[in-house]
């Protein structure tokens, strides 16, 4: 079943923060998010293992709850190169970690 | 480095025709997945290979879809007797090591059966 993402939308001005959400009804092993931006390919952003790790890079960071099967990606100070639909992708298990289940996705906008 | 390549960027077929489309993965990355996305959708799996052994291929909708990756790098997803619905994005992505690892996607193809 396909993870849930919310908002399923959001306009930020430049600047400002957001949070997206991704949760599973299933137990996870880890976490990948991916921006795309229209036209173009998803892109890597970052790997969450379960242990409720947190991660960041510059103004972007995750967390992840696998009690929950929940995680979250947090851009702060937002610039226009976020915008772009957002994507968590989760793997249940080791044995197949590889395959990736993705979310419904978040588009996110940024404005000046 | 040169990325993920696909072939050919966009292919138009008439109902009932095969199409194979091409991914060339990053040099040295041992992981192949495809994938298919809808607009507006996230990536649907369909199937992986580690190296040359074609690891998991439940996402393939029906027998008429098939992938192969001879020597463990290019790979080709066919599809046979293609039918209108099979139109849509067709993505490839890499990864440089087995098991959980961030994957590279390529431009993809975009299918059309007409």
């Amino acid at each position: 079943q396909q993870p849930v993402q919310s908002p399923q939308a959001v306009i930020l001005r430049e600047g400002e923060d957001a949070v997206i959400n991704c949760s599973s009804s299933k137990a996870l092993y880890s976490v990948h998010w991916y921006r795309q931006k229209h036209g173009e390919a998803p892109v890597f952003l970052m790997i969450l293992l379960k242990g409720g790790e947190q991660k960041g890079h510059e103004k972007i960071s995750a967390s992840f709850n696998e009690k929950k099967q929940q995680s979250s990606l947090y851009l702060t100070a937002s610039q226009l190169s976020y915008s772009g639909t957002y994507f968590c992708g989760t793997a249940k298990n080791t044995g197949t970690a590889s395959k990736l289940t993705f979310g419904t996705g978040t588009r996110l906008q940024v404005t000046l | 480095g040169a990325g993920v390549s696909q072939s050919p960027r966009y292919k138009v077929t008439k109902r009932g025709q095969d199409v194979a489309l091409r991914c060339d993965p990053i040099s040295g990355h041992v992981s192949l997945y495809w994938y298919r996305q809808a607009l507006g959708q996230g990536p649907e799996f369909l199937t992986y290979f580690n190296y040359e052994a074609q690891q998991d291929k439940s996402g393939l909708p029906n027998d008429r879809f098939s992938a192969e990756r001879p020597e463990g790098s290019i790979s080709t997803l066919t599809i046979q007797r293609t039918e209108q619905r099979d139109s849509a994005m067709y993505r490839c992505a890499s990864s440089p090591r087995i098991d959980t690892y961030e994957q590279y996607f390529g431009p993809g193809t975009r299918l059309t059966v007409t």
